[in-house]
């Protein structure tokens, strides 16, 4: 079983609809990171969280919740997607020595 | 502003050559990461450090702190290293991305 799961892996969605993306870890790592990848651009940060009670703004929040439901669990949320959220997206964890394992990763679209 | 630059941007190289990769980055750091994107596929680290030298196959990487500046090598390259190579500096609390390298290795 991989370290961090991702679900799901493809997911196709119209403009307007909500969506949640979903991450679980079992590398027992406190910090959780999603980002979201755009061709060109690298990886940029959407939320991370380095506690359970610990919820942080990335360089590019707006449109994005994000819900830390337990250690493991990190999920992201797209209240209303919007086409220019179509994008591949990364949940990431790492641990006290910033060594980052990544999920397989969200290929997201929105028509 | 980019706090982490690569270069170069795309990179063909025939199998066998050796290859090198840049890295330059302008914040302070804790440890600099070399990762690698296979397409399609999940991103892993290949190396995380923060200073000299790190070898792992015919995969090295170097650091220098003074100069704000990484390279990773590799030698005798194989189709299979085709992917993306992807530098990342870390400063504790965020890290910061470059934008990739794509390399691609022709038999």
């Amino acid at each position: 079983d991989a370290d961090v799961t991702q679900t799901p892996r493809n997911r196709i969605t119209k403009t307007g609809k909500r969506i949640m993306l979903e991450c679980s870890q079992t590398k027992g790592h406190d910090r959780m990171y999603w980002y979201r990848q755009d061709p060109g651009l690298g990886l940029r940060l959407i939320y991370y969280s380095f506690d359970v009670k610990d919820i942080n703004k990335g360089e590019i929040s707006d449109g994005y919740s994000v819900s830390r439901q337990a250690q493991a669990k990190f999920s992201l949320s797209l209240e209303s997607a919007i086409p220019n959220q179509t994008a591949l997206y990364f949940c990431a964890t790492s641990d006290a020595g910033e060594k980052l394992f990544f999920g397989s990763g969200t290929q997201l679209s929105v028509l | 502003k980019n706090e982490v630059e690569q270069s170069p941007q795309n990179l063909t190289a025939q199998e066998g050559e050796f290859i090198t990769i840049n890295c330059s980055y302008s914040v302070g750091i804790s440890a600099l990461h070399w990762l690698q994107q296979h397409p399609g596929g999940g991103i892993v680290s290949l190396f995380m450090l923060s200073s000299g030298k790190k070898k792992h196959g015919r995969l090295i990487a170097t650091i220098n702190i003074q100069e704000k500046h990484s390279s990773l090598h590799i030698t005798a390259s194989h189709p299979r290293d085709s992917a993306v190579y992807i530098c990342a500096a870390s400063t504790g609390n965020q890290f910061y991305f470059g934008t990739g390298t794509s390399l691609t290795v022709i038999p």
